[in-house]
């Protein structure tokens, strides 16, 4: 069966601009995740769908990041505006519904903000 | 909320070598706990997991981890390293409370020929 898809692979911009992130997860998993791996540290989950609905935003940053999963498949992280700070690789990740804790991970989209 | 600490951030072993990467949790209450592996420029894949049951659990690669409750670890082995191993850990945690993943910060298992 064919991976999580995530485009673009690398992305350079400018401070104060924005960018879109895009995840196309496993064939019928239900489960989507979006994380930010900073360099020298491990993933940290800034937001988790179940099919089209949110199930922890907790640790998103809302007046800059958003998120959406609107026919319960494929999915869009977005930044705006982006600071130095958010400067790392994001990853998203995917579980089917009968084995939740069993995530599968895309290749990731590395970002540079100068 | 649960935390995760890998105190090694680079492990350098020799190739043949046995290996341990440790991992401490905070929480014993419903944890499930993982340790997945990441190559450079890619994702994470999950090596293996402990959901219930045996304390030791065996994964992909020839890796295992045993789950201590008492001493609230998790530590991964292998008893001969490969040089295709040279990869970061990354150990996981799922409860205590909290249903969002929680990772370490990694190690960097360096193996040398």
């Amino acid at each position: 069966e064919a991976g999580v898809a995530q485009s673009p692979r690398y992305k350079i911009i400018e401070k104060r601009q924005s960018v879109a992130f895009w995840c196309n997860p496993i064939s019928g998993h239900a489960t989507l995740y979006w994380y930010q791996q900073i360099l020298g540290q491990g993933p940290k989950l800034l937001i988790q769908f179940q099919n089209n609905g949110v199930v922890d935003d907790s640790q998103l940053p809302k007046d800059r990041f958003s998120a959406e999963r609107l026919k319960g498949v494929d999915s869009t992280l977005k930044i705006q505006p982006a600071k130095l700070e958010d400067s790392a690789v994001y990853l998203c990740a995917s579980s089917p519904e009968t084995q939740t804790y069993e995530q599968y991970f895309g290749p990731g989209t590395r970002l540079t903000v100068t | 909320a649960q935390s995760v600490t890998q105190l090694d951030s680079q492990v350098p072993v020799f190739e043949e070598a046995p290996v341990e990467l440790r991992c401490n949790y905070s929480s014993s209450v419903s944890v499930y706990l993982f340790w997945y592996v990441q190559y450079p420029n890619q994702g994470l894949q999950l090596l293996l997991k402990y959901l219930s049951g045996s304390t030791l659990v065996k994964g992909i690669n020839g890796f295992e981890a045993e789950f201590n409750k008492s001493q609230t670890s998790f530590h991964l082995r292998k008893p001969s390293v490969h040089i295709s191993d040279t990869a970061e850990y990354f150990c996981a945690a799922l409860g205590g409370g909290s249903y969002i993943p929680t990772f370490g910060r990694g190690t960097s298992l360096i193996v040398h020929p």
